[in-house]
């Protein structure tokens, strides 16, 4: 089946940026999606990149699609304390009916004052 | 209000205990969906429903079953819960094209 892997941690000190690495499997995926769950909540849609981009920017995020080596990352410049919590990657496949998203363990993100 | 409302919140039950979660949404969407959530695992389906009468086992439904009462109402039971179904739950919906998931804010169950 389709697998989506992530670092589980990631610490950056505030006002650098912060590069949030995913790679996937499933050749097929359509759209591939950032997620943020901040404590005690659920999991909020950041930015999201259909599978014929290469890159997407949304005021400080910068999302980079590597098709040929399944890989996607987010990068969020100037970071903030607010940018605190786990970021989830995850996938959707092409074929329609399908809508399951496939998600990543997540990677918790720290910022160091 | 809350798109994706989870009640309860909060559950500490029982080994055994067959127990019940519920999930409403606003959002009109016909797809819905139960995962749960365990620390370093990430967000496992365990079902979901893409219109009323269409119900559909993920990749971890054993323990579970599901109930699509209406288009806006899915419920995760859980038989005889048992102490590694300890973790957080969510429900999510969906709809359109683009596949956009949102979630309701969890039910943190603790089976003792």
């Amino acid at each position: 089946g389709e697998d989506v892997e992530q670092s589980l941690f990631l610490s950056v000190r505030e006002g650098d940026s912060s590069v949030i690495n995913c790679t996937y499997t499933d050749s097929s995926s359509t759209y591939l999606y950032w997620y943020k769950q901040e404590p005690g909540a659920g999991l909020q849609l950041l930015t999201y990149i259909f599978s014929n981009m290469d890159m997407k920017q949304d005021q400080r995020l910068t999302v980079l699609l590597n098709k040929k080596d399944k890989h996607l990352s987010l990068r969020i410049a100037d970071t903030q304390t607010g940018d605190s919590a786990i970021y989830f990657c995850a996938e959707s496949p092409t074929n329609f009916g399908n809508e399951k998203l496939t998600f990543g363990t997540g990677t918790r993100l720290t910022i160091i004052p | 209000d809350a798109d994706v409302t989870q009640t309860p919140r909060n559950r500490i039950t029982k080994t055994g205990k067959r127990i019940m979660l519920e999930c409403s949404q606003t959002k009109g969407h016909d797809r819905m969906y139960w995962y749960r959530q365990d620390p370093g695992l990430g967000l496992r389906l365990i079902y979901y429903s893409f219109d009323v009468k269409d119900i559909n086992k993920g990749e971890i439904s054993d323990g579970y079953s599901v109930s699509r009462q209406a288009q806006a109402k899915f419920s995760l039971s859980l038989e005889s819960a048992i102490p590694n179904q300890t973790a957080l739950y969510f429900c999510a919906t969906s709809g359109g094209a683009k596949n956009i998931q949102y979630f309701g804010a969890g039910t943190r169950l603790s089976v003792l």
